[in-house]
C-alpha cells in the first residue's frame, strides 16, 4: 500500500458529462501529481501541485482542471468528456515536489466514456 | 528522438533467467527512476538513482552518469515479475519527469 488513495476506482459516464477524480496524498507529502495513461500508452504528465499551488503543467487539456485543497487532497475535474478521454488516471505524491524525490502512486481511476 | 529510450520494448523469458532492461537518456538529470506497472495497472516505484548501484531483493539498478545509461536487472526471474518496467528521468531544470515508453516483461513458468 503506497499510502496514496484515489477514488473512485472505476467511473463510467457519457460524452459531454463532467466528472471529478479525487486523490489523497501520503501523509506528510505536500506535492501531488496527476497522470493520464491511455490504452497501451505511456504515462502522460498532466499537472503538479505543491502545498496548494500549481507548480508544473504538462499536457493538460483546457477542458481539464485541478486543484489542491488546504488539507492537501487534490481533485482533477474533467468536463465536456469525449470518447478519447477514456483512460487510467493516476495520482502520485512526494514529500517536497522536487524532481529527485521518490513518487508514490495511487491505484488509479479507470474512466470509461461511452 | 525521445529524450528517454528503453530497450527492449518487449521481453519474454523463462523462469529463472537473468533479465536486463536498459534505459538511455539524452538530457542532464538529477535522478533516474525505475517503476513497475502490473497488469492490474498499479504503479510501484522500485528505485531512484542519482549514481552508482542499488539493490532490493532480486532487483538491481545501476546508473552510469557519464554514459547517460541505466540498467535494471532481475535475478532468478519469476512469473510474478511479469509487468511493464518504466524508466523515468528528472531533468536538472524542472520538476517534471520524462517517461520512457516502458518494457513489457513476460516470465514464463
Amino acid at each position: 500500500d503506497s499510502g496514496v488513495t484515489q477514488t473512485p476506482k472505476h467511473l463510467i459516464t457519457a460524452t459531454g458529462q463532467r466528472v471529478t477524480l479525487r486523490c489523497s496524498p501520503r501523509s506528510g507529502d505536500l506535492s501531488v501529481y496527476w497522470y493520464q495513461q491511455s490504452l497501451d500508452q505511456g504515462l502522460q504528465f498532466l499537472i503538479q501541485y505543491y502545498n496548494g499551488e500549481e507548480r508544473a503543467k504538462g499536457n493538460i487539456l483546457e477542458r481539464f482542471s485541478a486543484q489542491q485543497f488546504p488539507d492537501l487532497h487534490s481533485e482533477l475535474n474533467l468536463s465536456s468528456l469525449e470518447l478519447g478521454d477514456s483512460a487510467l488516471y493516476f495520482c502520485a505524491s512526494s514529500v517536497g515536489g522536487a524532481s529527485n524525490e521518490k513518487l508514490f502512486f495511487g491505484s488509479g481511476t479507470q474512466l470509461s466514456v461511452l | 528522438k525521445n529524450e528517454v529510450e528503453q530497450s527492449p520494448q518487449n521481453l519474454t523469458a523463462q523462469e529463472g533467467e537473468f533479465i536486463t532492461i536498459n534505459c538511455s537518456y539524452s538530457v542532464g538529470i538529477s535522478a533516474l527512476h525505475w517503476l513497475q506497472q502490473h497488469p492490474g495497472g498499479g504503479i510501484v516505484s522500485l528505485f531512484m538513482l542519482s549514481s552508482g548501484k542499488k539493490k532490493h531483493g532480486r532487483l538491481i539498478a545501476t546508473i552510469n552518469i557519464q554514459e547517460k545509461h541505466s540498467s535494471l536487472h532481475i535475478t532468478a526471474s519469476h512469473p510474478r515479475d511479469s509487468a511493464v518496467y518504466i524508466c523515468a528521468v528528472s531533468k536538472d531544470s524542472n520538476y517534471q519527469l520524462i517517461w520512457g515508453a516502458g518494457t513489457k516483461l513476460i516470465i514464463k513458468p
